[in-house]
């Protein structure tokens, strides 16, 4: 079955620094790509998701990229505030719909 | 905007009792997972349901659990003797519609199940 792989588990970065998560994905036939953030607390909350028919998709400060070829997919976050602190989870459709996560990363944006 | 809505938020219960965790999906939405999270570890799926039947479900979704919609708006998971590892976060989510590149999921904000 699908199985995604998210890198690092936990990242900190300097706030106005950029950040990096990345997935990688094993079932070729995935081609939805979605994004959650969980704050402490709470439900996963959709930020952004990318379609396998799309290299890239970008709205204000996020940005995600997918190189299906390579089953390559990564979450960008630029100019990092504090609210952007958070666990982030990555996540892929497989072919019968149903949606499985990666690991986590925990995201610390240091004052 | 329109909310997944599940209930309790925090569940305290005895080992080897039964607890139903509840939701109220989003109204147009036609697909009801639910998901659960063990503390610090990844949102692992449970079971799928349409059209009033189960669509799948993982190799946790044993015999001690089930679901129900009982009317048009709620969506239970009952687990019938709980035991200390079913401790977690169990989310609800639903969504509009599925198949290849579908729509994502809303998810409600959790049941924490403590099993003591």
């Amino acid at each position: 079955g699908e199985n995604v792989e998210q890198h690092p588990s936990t990242l900190s970065v300097q706030e106005g620094d950029s950040a990096v998560i990345k997935c990688t994905y094993s079932d070729s036939a995935s081609n939805y790509f979605p994004w959650y953030k969980q704050e402490l607390g709470k439900g996963p909350q959709l930020i952004i998701d990318i379609r396998s028919n799309v290299g890239e998709k970008k709205d204000q400060r996020i940005a995600v990229t997918l190189n299906k070829t390579a089953k390559h997919f990564s979450l960008h976050i630029t100019e990092t505030q504090p609210e952007d602190s958070a666990v982030y989870f990555c996540a892929a459709e497989r072919r019968d719909d149903k949606i499985i996560f990666g690991k986590g990363t925990r995201l610390h944006i240091l004052p | 905007e329109p909310e997944v809505t599940q209930t309790p938020s925090h569940q305290v219960t005895q080992m080897g009792q039964e607890v139903i965790l509840r939701c109220v999906p989003i109204s147009n939405h036609l697909y009801f997972y639910w998901y659960r999270q063990i503390l610090g570890q990844k949102v692992e799926f449970l079971v799928s349901f349409y059209n009033n039947e189960i669509s799948e479900k993982s190799e946790i979704f044993d015999d001690q659990f089930s679901v129900e919609r009982p009317d048009g708006s709620n969506f239970t998971l009952k687990i019938r003797s709980t035991k200390l590892e079913d401790s977690a976060m169990y989310f609800c989510a639903s969504s509009p519609g599925t198949g290849r590149g579908s729509y994502g999921y809303t998810f409600g904000s959790g049941t924490r199940l403590t099993v003591v």
